[in-house]
C-alpha cells in the first residue's frame, strides 16, 4: 500500500495569512495527488488533482505544486470560509486512491 | 447538474445487515466508476473500494476486502455498499464519490453521506 503523511496535523493561522500544507508519499506517485477541502458536516470538495490543476469554480489563491514523493497546497490570502480541514489523496495505485490523515486549519 | 445523492441516516443493532445507496443523475452512470469512503467519527478518509457500473468489476481496499460488498444496477443509476453482519466499529459516515474522467482518478463529485450508527 502506498502511504501519505501529511505535515502538520493542525495548523493555527490568521485572515491574510499565506499558509502551506505538506503530503509525502511513501513511494513516487508521479503527479497522481489530489486535495480535497472538508468543512465539519458536509462531504469532502476537490480543489487539486494532477498535483496542481486547479479543480473548475475553486478560487485561484489555492495551488498545488509538486511530484514524485513531496507534495504542497498552498493557499496565498487565507480567507474565513478556508478554514477547514485538508486532505491529500493518491490516485497512482489503480483503484487503491489512499489518502492522508488530514490537516485542520483553525482560526488563530 | 451532476449529483450523487445517498439514502438516509440509520440505526442498527450490532449482526443486523445494512444496504446504503448512491443514485447518480445528469451523467452517464454506467460509465464512470463509484467509489465509497469511510470517515469515522472525529477521524480522516479511509477508501473503502470502488466500482465500475457498467460491468460491476469491483475492487476494494485490502482493509474492506470481505467486510462489505459494493455492487451497483446500472439501470436505475444505483450503487450500494452492503454490510452483512454489522459491528459497533462500523459506526461512521459513509460517503459515495465519482472518478472522474481526466486520467487523473480525482474524485469530482461526492455524496451528501450516509450516517450509520451501531448501536444495542
Amino acid at each position: 500500500d502506498i502511504q501519505m503523511t501529511q505535515s502538520p496535523s493542525s495548523l493555527s493561522a490568521s485572515v491574510g495569512d499565506r499558509v502551506t500544507i505538506t503530503c509525502r508519499a511513501s513511494q513516487s506517485i508521479s503527479s497522481y495527488l489530489n486535495w480535497y477541502q472538508q468543512k465539519p458536516g458536509k462531504a469532502p470538495k476537490l480543489l487539486i488533482y494532477a498535483a496542481s490543476s486547479l479543480q473548475s469554480g475553486v478560487p485561484s489563491r489555492f495551488s498545488g505544486s509538486g511530484s514524485g514523493t513531496d507534495f504542497t497546497l498552498t493557499i496565498s490570502s487565507l480567507q474565513p470560509e478556508d478554514f477547514a480541514t485538508y486532505y491529500c489523496q493518491q490516485s497512482y495505485s489503480t483503484h487503491m486512491y489512499t489518502f492522508g490523515q488530514g490537516t485542520e486549519l483553525e482560526i488563530k | 447538474e451532476v449529483q450523487l445523492v445517498q439514502s438516509g441516516a440509520e440505526v442498527k443493532k450490532p449482526g443486523e445487515s445494512l444496504k446504503i445507496s448512491c443514485k447518480g443523475s445528469g451523467y452517464s452512470f454506467a460509465t464512470y466508476w463509484i467509489g465509497w469512503v469511510r470517515q469515522m467519527p472525529g477521524k480522516g478518509l479511509e477508501w473503502m473500494g470502488i466500482i465500475y457500473p457498467g460491468d460491476s468489476d469491483t475492487r476494494y481496499s485490502p482493509s474492506f476486502q470481505g467486510q462489505v460488498t459494493i455492487s451497483a444496477d446500472k439501470s436505475i443509476s444505483t450503487a450500494y455498499l452492503h454490510w452483512s453482519s454489522l459491528k459497533a466499529s462500523d459506526t461512521a459516515m459513509y460517503y459515495c464519490a465519482r472518478r472522474s474522467s481526466s486520467g487523473w482518478s480525482e474524485a469530482d463529485y461526492w455524496g451528501q453521506g450516509t450516517l450509520v450508527t451501531v448501536s444495542s
